[in-house]
């Protein structure tokens, strides 16, 4: 089944730590996005990336950091310069044909600072 | 840079109404357009989208939207709602990257 893969699905944390949150997607899907999701604000864009070994920040990218090694994954690190990383953190990956195109979201990771 | 703005936060209708969810853009350039549905605690799901081709768009589960130029507007109907639709909505935009509105939850009264 091709798809994206978010994991883990609850992550907790606890002050001052980083943690990285993995997205692995079988699409073939040149482009792929963080998002963070938190009530009433919708989804808002921290990093893409449209191309291996390459990214762009998005609105809301400080606390946060990227890596785009390989076409199939783009993890998420969360660091201690987050002031306020609970959320809800989503991944998606899209066919680029001059723009994105079609965005196939992963099931999401909910993380948790205790 | 593109943007979404979607027009209420919360919309309640009852079975079998008509459903009406708003969304007005701004680009830049021609758009691409898009209606996502989100159940709790799950990603999103395309319900429809549009490149560029027919105005009227028709997608999954009876949902349509109609790409207004003039109005800026890419606004989600149906024409009978049903409880199962109930769920978060989001309108998103799409030039370099994709953007989003802030959601619009659609509650459906039995």
């Amino acid at each position: 089944d091709g798809g994206i893969t978010q994991s883990p699905k609850y992550l907790f944390r606890k002050e001052g730590q980083n943690v990285t949150l993995s997205c692995e997607q079988n699409l073939n899907h040149d482009a792929m996005y963080w998002y963070r999701q938190d009530p009433g604000q919708g989804l808002r864009l921290i990093y893409y990336s449209q191309i291996v070994n390459d990214f762009q920040k998005g609105d809301i990218a400080e606390g946060y950091s990227v890596s785009r090694e390989k076409k199939e994954s783009f993890p998420l690190t969360v660091t201690s310069a987050q002031k306020n990383p609970t959320a809800f953190y989503l991944c998606a990956s899209s066919i680029l044909a001059g723009r994105p195109i079609e965005a196939f979201f992963g099931q999401g990771t909910r993380l948790t600072v205790v | 840079a593109q943007s979404v703005t979607q027009l209420g936060s919360h919309v309640s209708v009852s079975e079998g109404a008509l459903v009406l969810l708003r969304c007005n853009y701004s680009s830049s350039v021609p758009p691409y357009l898009f209606w996502y549905v989100q159940y709790p605690n799950q990603g999103l799901q395309l319900l429809l989208k549009y490149t560029s081709a027919a105005t009227l768009v028709k997608g999954i589960n009876g949902f349509e939207a109609e790409f207004k130029k003039s109005e800026t507007s890419f606004h989600l109907t149906k024409p009978s709602a049903h409880m199962s639709d109930a769920a978060e909505y989001f309108c998103a935009v799409s030039v370099n990257d994709m953007r989003f509105g802030a959601g619009t939850r659609l509650t459906v009264k039995p």
